[in-house]
This record gives structure tokens, sequence and C-alpha cells, in this order.
């Protein structure tokens, strides 16, 4: 069965404190890996997807990193509007099979900067 | 209207209450999806929609019935519904290929569902 952990559930980090968010995941066949932000009574909003290990994408002050059995999402100098739900979802690797387009998400990590 | 919406944001109903959930994208995607996100829990898929057809039903009661009447829109429709049932329900889409690429889903703001 596949397995998204995501760690910590929360994060605590002065504006300016660089860190890093943690997603493990166990999956038959990786076919995607995908970063998203929530806020606060709102639906989950994309940021990236990484597909081979190796791989990264940046965007802004996030940068997201790829391995084979996890993936890191950076904070760079963090400000107070990053302050969020960051998740994370990996899709299964069976192209023959219409499970291939679910998703298996992590918690989330709840991040707080504070000014 | 961009991206995709969700109608109401927020519905409060009794357990005998029949009541629905909509969902429209404007992204010419043609396949959606229903979520549940309860608290401390991570998203829960419940049913897909590929080209209007049913692909998934993730194990969900059947006090919860999905339609898809074409690509754009996406209901579900609530009856005699527990208070465990009260959560976050999202909607997503994307756009899937014949050769079976599956791409990024784009969620709506969610219906907050109270169940008393």
């Amino acid at each position: 069965e596949d397995q998204v952990t995501q760690s910590p559930e929360a994060l605590r980090l002065q504006e300016g404190e660089s860190s890093s968010l943690n997603c493990s995941y166990t999956v038959s066949g990786l076919r995607g890996l995908f970063w998203y932000r929530q806020d606060p009574g709102k639906g989950p909003e994309f940021l990236f997807t990484l597909y081979s290990a190796g791989e990264e994408k940046e965007k802004e002050r996030l940068k997201a990193t790829l391995t084979k059995k996890e993936s890191f999402l950076h904070i760079t100098a963090p400000k107070p509007e990053d302050s969020a739900t960051y998740l994370c979802a990996v899709r299964e690797g069976n192209p023959d099979n219409n499970a291939g387009n679910m998703l298996t998400f992590g918690g989330g990590t709840r991040l707080m900067v504070k000014p | 209207e961009t991206g995709v919406t969700q109608t109401p944001r927020h519905l409060v109903m009794g357990m005998t209450n029949k009541k629905s959930l909509k969902c429209e994208q404007h992204l010419g995607h043609n396949a959606m999806y229903w979520y549940k996100q309860s608290a401390k829990k991570p998203l829960e898929l419940m049913f897909v929609y590929n080209f209007k057809e049913q692909t998934e039903n993730n194990s969900v009661p059947s006090r919860f019935s999905p339609e898809c009447p074409n690509s754009s829109h996406l209901f579900l429709h609530l009856h005699t519904l527990q208070p465990e049932d009260s959560a976050l329900y999202l909607c997503a889409s994307s756009q899937e290929t014949f050769s079976g690429t599956k791409e990024t889903q784009y969620f709506g703001p969610g219906t907050r569902l109270l169940v008393l």
C-alpha cells in the first residue's frame, strides 16, 4: 500500500530563518510527486511536480528536490506570508490502471513564520 | 469565473436532509475528482470521473452519490449523512490524455460541511 509521511507536523520559524520540510514515500513506481500549499479554509494550491530522482524545481523562496525515497521542500528566508500547510502527494506507477490517476496525500506540514 | 469553483462554500445540514454540492471547472479539463478532508487526516480521494465516466469509487458509503453530467460540472449528492461526515469537501480537475498521461490536479476552494 502506498504511503506518504510528512515531517514535521508543525514548524515554527522566525522570518528569514531557512528550513526544510520532508516528504517520505513508498510506492510501487513513482509517476509524479506533487507539492501543494493550502491556506486555512481554502483548497490546495499547486506548487510543483517532480518526476525523477535528482530533479529540482524552484519558485520564489521555495525549492523542491526529489530522491528515490523522499522529497524536500526548502524554504529560504521565509516571510510571514509563507505561513500555510504544505501538502505532498504521490501518484503510483501503473499506466495500465485507471488507479494511476489517484493521488495519495501525506498529512501535511503546518508552517508558521513569525515576523 | 476562472479555475475550479465550488458552491456552496459552507453548508449545515441535519442527518435527515438531502443536499447537493456543486463543482464547476473553467480550465477545459476532462477529468474531475471529489476529495474529503477531515481534521487531522490526509486528503482522501472519493470519486474520479474521466471523460464523464466514473472510474474510481474509493469505498465511499452510498449516502454519497456523485453525478457528472458533462466534463465541466460535477455534483455530490448527500443524503442521511452522519456527524462524522462533517469535513471540507474538495473538488479537483485535470486534463487526462488518451495515452494515459496523468496531469496535475487543480483544486477548488472546497465546501465546508457540518452535519448536525
